[in-house]
């Protein structure tokens, strides 16, 4: 079965420092998300990408968090400089293009801790 | 904005008894639902959806439940099993947005 890999599985940081977390979506899929989620609490939308440009982000997806599609099979997520409250599971999604469905198959999520 | 919630954070129910989970949207132009399960460790897995324009969808083992007129749907897991202890995640997306949002998750525990 497809499935979307992601590393590091989990990565140890200094504030300020920049991280940049990588995944592999599926590969005939044409939609990539990242998604967080600070531990014990819901899963949080970042950003959607499609056509190699940000389709929708959310207000956590501020001008410290850029993504790129650097060629045809990798999808990364780079936070410029960390921050505690950056501490979370970082999850990435892919979907196909689907009309009225959009069932996002995730990664195991790269744990990222800022001390 | 949407919001997403569930009703009960925890749930315990017995081995081979059916379980209920519920949930709670509050954006009326949303359209489309997704259940999501999470194993300790592991992402969001997906369970089942619906679109708005149905009230119920069956799989296997599991039902979902759409009432749009309260804004309310359920995940029915018949014959609950040790291996569907996990939290569960409701979803919801509307109109051309392809973002889901999350609820915060129900931690159900099968007992022996």
């Amino acid at each position: 079965e497809p499935e979307v890999t992601q590393t590091p599985s989990h990565q140890v940081t200094q504030m300020g420092q920049e991280v940049i977390l990588r995944c592999v979506p599926i590969s005939n899929h044409l939609y990539f998300y990242w998604y967080r989620q600070i531990l014990g609490q819901k899963v949080e939308f970042l950003v959607s990408f499609y056509n190699n440009e940000i389709s929708e982000k959310s207000e956590i997806f501020d001008d410290q968090f850029s993504v790129e599609r650097p060629d045809g099979s990798n999808f990364t997520l780079k936070i410029r400089s960390t921050k505690l409250e950056d501490s979370a599971m970082y999850f990435c999604a892919s979907s196909a293009l689907v009309s009225g469905a959009n069932v996002l198959t995730f990664g195991a999520g790269s744990r990222l801790t800022v001390l | 904005g949407e919001s997403v919630g569930l009703h009960l954070p925890t749930l315990s129910v017995q081995e081979g008894d059916n379980s209920i989970i519920n949930c709670a949207y509050s954006n009326s132009a949303s359209d489309y639902f997704i259940w999501y399960k999470q194993e300790s460790g592991k992402g969001p897995q997906f369970i089942i959806d619906i679109r708005s324009n149905m009230d119920k969808r069956q799989g296997q083992r599991v039902t979902v439940l759409l009432n749009k007129t309260v804004k309310h749907l359920s995940l029915q897991i018949a014959a609950t099993q040790p291996g569907d202890s996990a939290v569960y995640f409701c979803a919801a997306a509307s109109g051309s947005a392809r973002q889901l949002t999350f609820g915060s998750g129900t931690q159900l525990t099968v007992l022996p």
